[in-house]
């Protein structure tokens, strides 16, 4: 199973900073096959990110995503108040297991 | 427009079953594979199964390989989850999801979720 180690485990920044969150997988991912979710308290995660890079639709594009093999990095580059949630990343290139998360919050 | 909406969900005893639902509409529901993900309260995103557009291929996390089945209904438009001998760390969430068209082990849509108890 590939365990994917997301970091930090809180963000703690203003709007209009850029966040910067990562996404460490324990062996490679194939292909790139690594997404990226938002969820919001009380709300249904929503894709942000697919192939490590592709964004879903009706995706800002202030949202971006990078890397390959076991490094993988989601980008906000400039917070929005409605950006300040938590941020799962999903590989599936090998069965299906997403990270622990990180949460993003207003400093 | 995209709707999922889950059903089923509620408190069980240890080792009963349970079976949930997933009512598609909005979309194309026989041309898309569907997921389930469960989240248990105040953790992060598990998944749980996946089923093919058609239904010949299913594939299933470890921790419920066994237990729990995946099916669908194309003339109804309907997932369903089949949840046996559960236990208490099945307690969670049950979200269903629709395959994303192109990466379709990513959740592109995804329903407002069901919560399953098990307790004693």
């Amino acid at each position: 199973e590939i365990v994917l180690t997301q970091s930090p485990g809180t963000l703690s920044l203003s709007p209009g900073q850029r966040a910067t969150l990562s996404c460490r997988a324990s062996q490679s991912v194939p292909s790139s096959y690594l997404a990226w979710y938002q969820q919001k308290p009380g709300q249904a995660p929503r894709l942000l990110i697919y192939g490590a890079s592709s964004r879903a639709t009706g995706i800002p594009d202030r949202f971006s995503g990078s890397g390959s093999g076991t490094d993988f990095t989601l980008t906000i580059s400039r917070l929005e108040p409605e950006d300040f949630a938590v941020y799962y990343c999903q590989q599936y290139g090998r069965s299906i297991t997403f990270g622990q998360g990180t949460r993003l919050e207003i400093k | 427009q995209v709707q999922l909406v889950e059903s089923g969900g509620g408190v069980v005893q240890p080792g009963r079953s349970l079976k949930l639902s997933c009512a598609a509409s909005g979309f194309t529901f026989s041309s898309s594979a569907m997921h389930w993900v469960r989240q248990a309260p105040g953790k992060g995103l598990e998944w749980v199964t996946v089923m093919s557009h058609d239904g010949r291929h299913e594939y299933y996390a470890d921790s419920v390989k066994g237990r729990f089945t995946i099916s669908r209904d194309n003339s109804k438009n309907t997932l369903f989850l089949q949840m046996n001998s559960l236990k208490a760390e099945d307690t969670a969430v049950y979200y269903c999801g629709r395959g994303h068209h192109t990466h379709t082990s990513t959740v592109s849509y995804w329903g407002q979720g069901t919560l399953v108890t098990v307790s004693s």
